[in-house]
């Protein structure tokens, strides 16, 4: 049974750092047929996908147009786990933060979720 | 890359069928079948409901069927029921490599 467990702070100043761990079990994050997403929910915005790394021989990893000027995703294969880095946040990126797993850019296993707010 | 665009709201009794639509464009929809379906139930993860197209995971009830013609998709729920009732949110892989979810349709079962 594959496990995601999501860390990080809840709280984050404008213009600071957004970041998040999601770490895995039940599977491993260089496998060559998933993928690891990172996921936002928003009243405003709905479901957004933020980007994803995977490993197909080699480490590919892909951002959202929206945020791909702040965003880094790094895998870690030494914890079987991946991260997520956005800057210089502004409150409109507040929302709830999933990682997820996919097969075939369909997301099965979620993680518990991190309501991050922007906020001084 | 824009949101594939979905009907804000649905509504169906229970026992009715409804039919939630997904439009996209050729560089995403009508591109791959990597088309899924997600519902939101609110304090809870999304749960997978349909992936590449018209695929269902183990357990989702097979009330809910999905297609996709051209570049739009749809979700069928069939014999509705009270805890249908969430938001559905559908999503395509696209030509560049990236991932786009729809705006979200709330269902409500009246």
């Amino acid at each position: 049974q594959v496990q995601l467990q999501q860390s990080g702070p809840g709280l984050v100043k404008p213009s600071q750092t957004l970041s998040l761990t999601c770490a895995i079990s039940g599977d491993s994050v260089s496998s060559t047929s998933a993928g690891w997403n990172w996921i936002r929910q928003s009243p405003s915005r709905g479901l957004e996908w933020l980007g994803r790394t995977y490993y197909r021989s080699k480490w590919y990893i892909e951002y959202a147009v929206s945020v791909r000027s702040r965003i880094t995703i790094n895998p870690d294969t030494s914890k079987n786990q991946f991260s997520l880095q956005l800057n210089s946040v502004t409150p409109e990126d507040t929302a709830l933060y999933y990682c997820g797993r996919d097969l075939g850019a369909a997301v099965d296993y979620w993680g518990q979720g991190t309501l991050v707010t922007v906020s001084s | 890359q824009s949101a594939l665009t979905q009907p804000a709201s649905v509504s169906g009794s229970p026992g009715q069928s409804i039919t939630i639509s997904c439009t996209g464009t050729s560089g995403d929809v009508g591109a791959y079948d990597y088309v899924s379906w997600y519902q939101l139930h609110p304090g809870k993860a999304p749960k997978l409901m349909i992936y590449w197209v018209t695929n269902r995971p183990s357990g989702v009830p097979d009330r809910f069927s999905a297609s996709k013609s051209g570049n739009t998709a749809s979700l069928t729920i069939s014999g509705l029921q009270t805890e249908d009732e969430a938001d559905y949110y559908c999503s395509s892989y696209t030509t560049s490599g990236t991932v786009v979810f729809g705006g979200g349709t709330k269902l409500t079962v009246l």
